[in-house]
């Protein structure tokens, strides 16, 4: 079955650039995904990249996929302390509008 | 244009007990899907509805039940509540089957005593 698998925890300092990686199994995902949470929060849409694609820019947000080693990455450019958060990857790997998970990286943006 | 709006937003309810959730998807969204949250198991799908009919379920027992309208508005009921059962519960809202885009709604805390 698909899993998706993310490391737990990530601390930067204010103002420098956070790598959050994801690994997943399916290769027959379809589209990508990177969602934020804050505490006692739902899911913010961040960003997603289909499958045929290899990079996607959206502001401060750069998504790299290598679908060859099936890893996706997230860059945060300037990391704020706004940005501190949960990040989840997810795939959606068929007609419907499942997702998979990965287990969410704890991010703390250090002052 | 609202976004995903879930009703409950807390909930407590002791063993042996039934809840019903309350989704109201993104105007003109067809599609709705639920999901568990937990410490332990992360987020999990439970079901997704398309037009009134269910098209997605993930590996849950069948306590847990849903349905959806003709307005879209879904609704998620678990029977027999266990004290595993305590999770955030959450919708998300997508304009189609396959849709490149789905919008979560903030959850339904659920705590069973």
């Amino acid at each position: 079955g698909e899993d998706v698998e993310q490391s737990l925890f990530l601390s930067v300092r204010e103002g420098d650039s956070s790598v959050i990686n994801c690994t997943y199994t399916d290769s027959s995902s379809t589209y990508l995904y990177w969602y934020k949470q804050e505490p006692g929060a739902g899911l913010q849409l961040l960003t997603y990249i289909f499958s045929n694609m290899d990079m996607k820019q959206d502001q401060r947000l750069t998504v790299l996929l290598n679908k060859k080693d099936k890893h996706l990455s997230l860059r945060i450019a300037d990391t704020q302390t706004g940005d501190s958060a949960i990040y989840f990857c997810a795939e959606n790997n068929n007609a419907g509008n499942m997702l998979t998970f990965g287990g969410g990286t704890r991010l703390m943006v250090k002052p | 244009k609202a976004g995903v709006t879930q009703t409950p937003r807390y909930l407590i309810k002791t063993r042996g007990q039934q809840v019903t959730l309350s989704c109201s998807p993104i105007s003109g969204h067809r599609s709705v899907s639920w999901y568990q949250q937990t410490p332990g198991q992360g987020l999990q799908f439970l079901f997704e509805y398309f037009s009134e009919t269910q098209r997605n379920k993930g590996n849950f027992p069948g306590r847990f039940s849903g349905r959806q309208f003709s307005n879209s508005r879904s609704e998620m009921n678990v029977s027999t509540l266990e004290l595993g059962d305590s999770a955030l519960y959450l919708c998300a809202s997508s304009s189609s089957m396959g849709s490149n885009e789905q919008f979560f709604g903030p959850g339904t805390r659920l705590t069973v005593l």
